[in-house]
């Protein structure tokens, strides 16, 4: 069946350091993808998608180009901050089937 | 989360009584889904729904029912409340497949 790995961390950065969170993705056919993030109790937000082969998506900084040559949809960032201190999840949605999450990574960000 | 709401917020209960959890959505979206969240498993999906009273299992379904009898209810029932149950327990809806998720803000039960 359709599976996400991330790297599962903790990953610690000090502010304004450049932050990837690694994500690839095992799926038949043409999945979405999707990068979701939770703060300290709450529930998951959408951050950025993309809906096909070298789409970008982009949202507060964050971005991810969807590779389907290498299965993958890494996240990053340029500069982050501490408020970027969250767990972070991908997940793709292959049409038809549910959603699939992976993990999550926890970030905390260091003043 | 803007347009949909989870209740209650926290909820403590004792052992093998049952409990229900409410997810309400003003979106008018199709899916409905409920999970639940536990360090070391991620996410789980428990069961969803694609339409009034259309429903289906997730991976792990066994302990809980739910009943969707209007577009914007979403109930999830622990028939007989065990340990093992205590979780955070957060409803998503969707309009179709691959639009992504709205979640709510979720349930803390704790089953002492």
């Amino acid at each position: 069946g359709d599976s996400v790995t991330q790297m599962e961390g903790p990953v610690t950065l000090s502010e304004e350091a450049f932050l990837t969170i690694n994500c690839t993705y095992t799926a038949t056919g043409y999945p979405s993808l999707f990068w979701y993030v939770q703060y300290p109790g709450e529930g998951l937000q959408l951050l950025l998608k993309a809906t096909k082969a070298d789409d970008k998506g982009s949202n507060k900084g964050f971005e991810a180009t969807y590779r389907k040559e290498t299965t993958s949809f890494h996240l990053e960032k340029g500069s982050v901050q501490v408020s970027d201190s969250a767990v972070y999840f991908c997940a793709l949605d292959n049409y038809g089937q549910n959603f699939v999450f992976g993990p999550g990574t926890r970030l905390s960000v260091l003043p | 989360d803007a347009g949909i709401t989870q209740s209650p917020r926290h909820k403590v209960t004792e052992t093998g009584t049952p409990v229900t959890l409410r997810c309400h959505q003003t979106e008018n979206h199709r899916y409905m889904y409920w999970y639940r969240q536990d360090p070391g498993h991620g996410l789980r999906l428990i069961h969803y729904s694609y339409g009034v009273k259309d429903t289906d299992k997730g991976e792990v379904s066994d302990g809980y029912s739910v009943s969707r009898s209007k577009t914007e209810d979403f109930l999830l029932t622990l028939e007989s409340a065990t340990s093992s149950q205590t979780s955070v327990y957060f409803c998503a809806i969707s309009p179709d497949k691959n639009y992504g998720y709205t979640f709510g803000s979720g349930t803390r039960l704790t089953v002492v």
